[in-house]
């Protein structure tokens, strides 16, 4: 069962590129990295997905080193909307039994 | 598309009662997943779903259960509530077992006094 430890919270500011790191050292071989982004009192939202390498979609890209027991999350000039928790999630990929454990968030807030 | 539903939106209970939370999930979807959250807390798996058996469960005692029926749809049971089992009560769908992505539903605020 991968653990997941992400930063508790970070700051930044409208504009900048923010990074936030996610550690899963016992991510397995069928294991896939999946990040979401939650508001208060709503639903965790996807915001992208990897194996390996980067992946990069119309919001995020995703880095993943080749030893896979980390992945960093990169959000482009964010804005004052882009303040949530935001998710780490080792997902087992492959059919049998999965367990879907959250890490604790990182708690981004974007200033103006 | 018509995403995650849950119901009721709020719930308030005393202790020792039994709550009882629905979940519909996305149309084709067969996989629902159960999540607790406490108040700034991070999400605690709690149950699994898929084609009605249950897959797997997280770290909560028996008291809480659920089902998934034919359609699909879900219902999750706390039984004998603890003050502690206020939370914000998260369902997900998604399409396959694999790593497919989960959609959630706005959750159920279960209150207990």
């Amino acid at each position: 069962l991968a653990k997941t430890t992400q930063p508790i919270s970070m700051d930044s500011y409208e504009g900048q590129e923010v990074n936030i790191t996610c550690s899963h050292n016992n991510i397995a071989t069928n294991d896939y990295i999946t990040w979401y982004q939650q508001f208060p009192s709503q639903g965790p939202r996807f915001i992208i997905q990897g194996y390996k390498t980067k992946v990069t979609n119309e919001v995020a890209s995703l880095f993943i080193p080749a030893d896979r027991k980390s992945s960093t999350l990169s959000l482009p000039r964010v804005s004052l909307s882009d303040t949530a928790v935001y998710y780490c999630l080792v997902e087992s990929g492959g059919t049998g039994f999965q367990k879907l454990v959250f890490g604790t968030g990182t708690r981004l807030l974007v200033s103006p | 598309e018509a995403g995650v539903t849950q119901s009721p939106t709020h719930l308030i209970k005393t202790r020792g009662q039994q709550a009882t939370l629905r979940c519909s999930p996305i149309s084709g979807h067969t996989s629902v997943y159960w999540y607790q959250q406490a108040l700034g807390l991070g999400l605690q798996f709690l149950l699994w779903y898929d084609e009605g058996e249950e897959r797997n469960r997280g770290n909560f005692p028996p008291r809480f259960s659920g089902r998934q029926f034919p359609n699909y749809s879900s219902e999750l049971n706390v039984n004998a509530l603890e003050l502690e089992d206020s939370a914000l009560y998260l369902c997900a769908s998604s399409l396959t077992e694999g790593p497919d992505t989960q959609y959630f539903g706005p959750g159920t605020r279960l209150t207990v006094l």
